[in-house]
């Protein structure tokens, strides 16, 4: 069985730049969600994805967007970067009315000069 | 907007003492995980607690939920250093809210030996 990876690890990035984070979700997992975790703070929510569609969102700006592949693998963008973008980025797949538990990934730091 | 309230934010111990860690809010969770997160990693699901007034226990760890399902507390006994990281408690709301979680801040807990 194989885990949640992200990639790529560490990603440093200037203000108004835009950045792709990927994450392949874990075998016999369809549903993929988003979290960003500032330093020293617990992780929140960004988005879903199931079936390959936006399904709930949590109070980002729309310049966050995200896509679900027929792999349910899944991509986070963000455009326009802030300095306040920086924060570690995480997904989690989970089997949607299966257990509720989701599994994470290792994460994606993302800092933004 | 929902919120968890987590308390206390940091614990520093010696090995082979007790503490619990509490997570409160206003609002009612169809479910309630506990993660624990190590620097660098994603959070690691450690139970999770679906019924009111329900406890589980996973060998020195001890999670109860409560019977209005608005709080829970996690109960680590006779604490050892391996026991230190992040703790963060998670809650659900169920129905279309599957799989998407209101984190607490966290709990960083320092077991000293």
């Amino acid at each position: 069985e194989t885990g949640v990876t992200q990639s790529p690890t560490h990603l440093i990035k200037t203000r108004g730049q835009q950045v792709t984070l990927r994450c392949s979700s874990q075998s016999g997992h369809n549903t993929v969600s988003w979290y960003q975790q500032a330093l020293g703070q617990g992780p929140q929510f960004i988005f879903q994805y199931y079936r390959e569609e936006e399904n709930g969102r949590g109070n980002f700006p729309p310049r966050f967007s995200g896509l679900q592949f027929p792999n349910y693998s899944s991509e986070l963008n963000v455009n326009a970067l802030e300095l306040d973008d920086s924060a570690l980025y995480l997904c989690a797949s989970s089997l949607m009315g299966g257990p509720r538990e989701q599994f994470f990934g290792p994460g994606t730091r993302l800092t933004v000069l | 907007t929902q919120l968890l309230e987590q308390s206390p934010q940091f614990l520093s111990i010696q090995e082979g003492e007790n503490l619990t860690v509490y997570c409160n809010s206003s609002s009612v969770f169809s479910s309630l995980q506990w993660y624990r997160q190590e620097p660098g990693e994603g959070p690691v699901l450690l139970v999770t607690v679906v019924t009111g007034g329900e406890v589980k226990k996973l060998k020195r760890l001890t999670f109860q939920f409560g019977d209005a399902r608005k709080d829970s507390s996690l109960h680590i006994t006779a604490a050892q250093p391996g026991d230190t990281g992040l703790y963060l408690c998670a809650g659900e709301s169920g129905g279309t809210s599957y799989g998407k979680l209101t984190f607490g801040q966290g709990t960083i807990l320092t077991v000293h030996p």
